[in-house]
């Protein structure tokens, strides 16, 4: 079974980096087509993809905010990290991680998401 | 601006079928068969509904059915239930460096 986890703050102030976590279980970055994304949404709003980071460690990021996105992995620890520099209110989302399987290029597992708030 | 295109709303009686669209370009949805659709309930994580164009996974009800043609792909849900009533998004893969886009979804209510 696949698991996945977002945490991080709920509150960042405007110009600060967030940094958020991703934990998950029952798969493997080390496993040849296993990929990890990111994907949020603002409240009332659509999805947005923001990158993914794939099992030989390449990263995609979305063109509009690959400039402001950095995703990096601990596979000791099972866990991707994604920060997202210079936040502004309109970063105000609920930003969930996913596993994804290159080969089918879906995703197939979310973690529940965690509501990120950016306000002074 | 997403980058694919869904229609905002989309309704239907229960027991009747509806249809929403997905058009992208030859990009994305008409450049490759991995379209896949997602449902979200209200405060929940988007769950995949359909995958690689018109495949179900284990556990999605058979009333779920995808197409495609050209650049527009479209998601099916027959029977209408109660519980069918939430946001549906179709997501494409877009090559190498941009894998994933995401429409601007759908909001079906079941009258």
């Amino acid at each position: 079974q696949v698991t996945l986890k977002e945490s991080g703050p709920t509150l960042v102030k405007p110009t600060q980096t967030l940094t958020l976590t991703c934990t998950f279980s029952g798969i493997s970055l080390n496993t040849s087509g296993v990929s990890v994304g990111w994907i949020r949404q603002p409240p009332g709003k659509a999805l947005e993809w923001l990158g993914l980071i794939y099992w030989d460690d390449e990263k995609r990021y979305s063109p509009s905010l690959k400039s402001r996105l950095t995703i990096t992995e601990d596979t000791s620890k099972n866990q991707v990290v994604l920060t997202m520099t210079n936040m502004d209110p309109v970063d105000t989302a609920t930003y969930y991680c996913a596993h994804r399987l290159t080969a089918r290029d879906y995703f197939d597992s979310w973690g529940q998401g965690t509501l990120v708030t950016v306000s002074s | 601006q997403s980058a694919l295109t869904q229609p905002p709303s989309a309704s239907g009686s229960p027991g009747q079928s509806v249809t929403i669209s997905c058009t992208g370009t030859s990009s994305d949805v008409g450049g490759y068969n991995y379209v896949s659709w997602y449902q979200q309930h209200p405060g929940k994580a988007p769950k995949v509904m359909i995958y690689e164009v018109s495949k179900r996974p284990s556990g999605v009800p058979d009333r779920f059915s995808g197409s495609k043609s050209g650049n527009t792909a479209s998601l099916t849900v027959s029977g209408l239930q109660a519980e069918d009533e939430a946001d549906y998004y179709c997501s494409s893969y877009g090559g190498n460096n941009i894998p994933v886009a995401f429409g601007g979804g759908t909001r079906l209510t079941v009258l």
